[in-house]
């Protein structure tokens, strides 16, 4: 089975703190996933990463960094946190699957985060 | 980013009846995907679909991709109580270069309670 491994199931940060959320899979899969799930929002992609030291903006990119130096795992920062940032947080990963048959996406277990 | 229309929002139903759910889009997918969220925990990947017309089980789990490749439904028969949570749809859609790429959209999810 696919693992997906979040470093922290919850966390609590002041506003301004740099935060750092980490996100390991055993897979070697190529592609790996940040999201933030708000209540009435759904799931919304922040940033991924299609290979090490590569990635693309998703959805709501603002207020985020990430960085993969190794291909199991890739890391979500936050610059600086501010309160609208408090949610929960998922990562995902899977093979590329170019083209008809995408494959689908494994999640971790998720990571709440409170800035207070 | 674009979302999946599905339907309906949250279920409360009693222990043993069935259950059906839909997502339905105006754009064409090329895969349909299926996954249940605990409180508290990631999405698991429930039901995999890549072809249009597809059916699948899973257990008590059906789902099928729509011939028109812009629908996809889930059935639940018989449920229990530890069928609750929210099933969310997703899928890969289609490019008109008849590529796809690594993101998945999705449905706000089904909320599904049921009462033993």
């Amino acid at each position: 089975d696919v693992k997906v491994t979040q470093s922290s199931r919850y966390l609590v940060k002041r506003t301004g703190e740099k935060v750092f959320l980490e996100c390991v899979q055993d897979m070697d899969h190529e592609n790996m996933f940040w999201y933030r799930q708000d209540p009435g929002l759904g799931l919304r992609l922040i940033y991924f990463s299609y290979d090490v030291k590569m990635k693309e903006k998703g959805d709501i990119p603002e207020g985020y960094s990430v960085s993969r130096e190794k291909k199991e795992r890739f890391s979500l920062i936050l610059e600086s946190a501010s309160t609208n940032q408090t949610s929960m947080y998922l990562c995902a990963s899977s093979y590329p699957g170019q083209g008809f048959g995408n494959q689908p996406q494994h999640f971790g277990d998720g990571t709440r985060l409170s800035i207070l | 980013g674009q979302q999946l229309n599905q339907s309906p929002q949250s279920m409360f139903i009693q222990e043993g009846e069935d259950v059906s759910m839909n997502c339905t889009s105006s754009s064409i997918f090329n895969t349909w995907l299926w996954y249940k969220q605990d409180p508290g925990e990631g999405p698991v990947l429930l039901i995999a679909l890549y072809k249009a017309g597809e059916l699948t089980s899973n257990g008590r789990l059906t789902a099928q991709f729509g011939t028109t490749r812009k629908d996809s439904f889930l059935n639940i028969s018989a449920s229990i109580p530890s069928d609750v949570g929210i099933y969310f749809c997703a899928g890969h859609l289609h490019f008109p270069s008849g590529g796809s790429n690594y993101k998945l959209t999705f449905g706000k999810g089904t909320l599904l309670t049921v009462n033993p």
